[in-house]
């Protein structure tokens, strides 16, 4: 069974710093791993995915991700936050043999002006 | 390119009465899933159809819930009769591949009063 961990329901960061929003994952073999956006009223939205090759994965809105194998770990991560990047982040995990995702509970980003 | 879209964006209904939702995938997709949000808590799977065939529905909570995609376009998710527990948002997916990233409409939450 696939599963998939946001420990931080909530993460605050003041504008122009760093952000981290952090994602560990169990799966079977090797994961595909994704993270979507929703931003209020909206629908999910495809940010970036690692599928295989370099574990730096850069995605919309100048957001990345690093996949560690080790860790199983797939944390979001922004060199300098906008204040409109506040929204709620879902990390998910799909297993190769797998169609479905399976998504962790969220987490609410606010980024202060 | 037109997303995907669903019908309605809120319903509030007593519970023992029936609603359905619809989903129009993006053209051209040919898998189609069905995701819910519980209580501000995951995502979870409910349903994928490839075309008009379900080719997973071991997400489905019961039988209270029948979705069907009559000649692989759109969709319905019907909850007939509706409990309380069934209040959530409830989210429909497209995609060309099953390999490929999933794009999500906007949702439509349901509450079950």
């Amino acid at each position: 069974a696939q599963s998939v961990a946001q420990p931080e329901d909530q993460v605050n960061v003041a504008e122009g710093n760093p952000l981290t929003v952090k994602c560990t994952y169990s799966v079977s073999g090797n994961p595909y791993l994704f993270w979507y956006v929703q931003y209020p009223n909206r629908g999910l939205q495809f940010l970036l995915k690692y599928i295989t090759g370099d574990n730096l994965v850069k995605g919309s809105y100048g957001f990345e991700a690093e996949f560690n194998k080790s860790q199983t770990s797939f944390h979001l991560k922004k060199p300098s936050a906008l204040v409109s990047d506040s929204a709620l982040y879902f990390c998910a995990v799909r297993d190769r043999s797998a169609r479905q995702l399976t998504f962790g509970s969220g987490t609410q980003l606010t980024v202060l002006p | 390119e037109a997303g995907v879209t669903q019908f309605p964006s809120h319903s509030v209904i007593e519970k023992g009465q029936t609603v359905t939702l619809r989903c129009d995938p993006i053209s051209g997709h040919d898998n189609l899933y069905w995701y819910r949000r519980v209580m501000g808590k995951e995502i979870k799977f409910l349903l994928h159809f490839v075309k008009e065939s379900k080719q997973d529905e071991s997400g489905m909570p019961n039988n209270r819930f029948l979705a069907e995609r009559t000649g692989g376009t759109y969709s319905t998710l019907k909850v007939q009769p509706a409990e309380l527990e069934d209040s959530g948002v409830y989210f429909c997916a497209s995609s060309q591949l099953a390999n490929t990233e999933a794009f999500f409409g906007q949702g439509t939450r349901l509450t079950v009063v």
